[in-house]
């Protein structure tokens, strides 16, 4: 079975740096992505990790440790419009094709 | 360059009617995948399409079916709504030849009375 956790909710202030964690248990693993998503609108594409280890992107990094089934997203700097829903999903392959397995989304408010 | 586009953005049908929803895939990607987001939920997989065939399936029913055309471009189709149906549908796409790219459209957000 596939199982993705993340936290329901966050709430952290402008400037101030946050880290959403996300666990999962998959059968089969090929890379997690994460994904900025604000009420109403499409997922967008913020990070994927395929290795273990930290990759940087600007006031966003992401971590990936495979043997512990855990990531996190760490956002450095918040802003306002980073208040969102933050998705984790881990991609399989399987036949020949791929899919997203996602969490549910941690829904981070950002306040002044 | 256009990214991922979807068509209707919006649409209102009744229980027991049918629904297509269309994708254009990212310039340079072969690949279109469709998700379901009811509200308050992740993203679920539904199909994935490459070459003009379905790939990869999802948990849904029969109700549920696609095709992918020669030009990459695929739609989603759904029979017999049922309310529970009411979502926002996704398409993604990707490429065979990137597997760290995956972007999705703005979806279509479907209502079912």
């Amino acid at each position: 079975g596939q199982n993705i956790d993340q936290p329901t909710e966050m709430t952290a202030t402008e400037g101030a740096i946050v880290q959403i964690n996300c666990t999962y248990q998959t059968s089969g693993f090929n890379g997690l992505f994460w994904y900025q998503q604000h009420a109403g609108e499409a997922p967008t594409f913020l990070s994927y990790n395929v290795l273990d280890g930290l990759e940087e992107k600007g006031r966003f990094s992401s971590f990936l440790s495979r043997s512990k089934g855990y990531s996190y997203l760490l956002l450095k700097e918040l802003q306002m419009k980073d208040s969102a829903s933050y998705l984790c999903a881990v991609i399989t392959w399987k036949g020949g094709g791929n899919k997203l397995t996602f969490g549910t989304g941690t829904q981070l408010k950002v306040e002044l | 360059d256009a990214g991922v586009t979807q068509s209707p953005t919006h649409l209102i049908k009744t229980r027991g009617q049918q629904v297509t929803l269309r994708c254009s895939p990212k310039s340079g990607h072969d690949t279109v995948s469709w998700y379901q987001q009811a509200l308050g939920q992740g993203p679920q997989f539904i199909f994935q399409y490459y070459e003009e065939e379905e790939r990869q399936r999802g948990n849904f029913p029969d109700r549920f079916s696609g095709h992918q055309f020669p030009n990459y471009s695929s739609e989603l189709n759904v029979n017999a709504l049922l309310l529970g149906d009411s979502a926002l549908y996704l398409c993604a796409s990707s490429s065979t030849e990137t597997t760290g790219e995956l972007f999705f459209g703005e979806g279509s957000r479907l209502t079912v009375l």
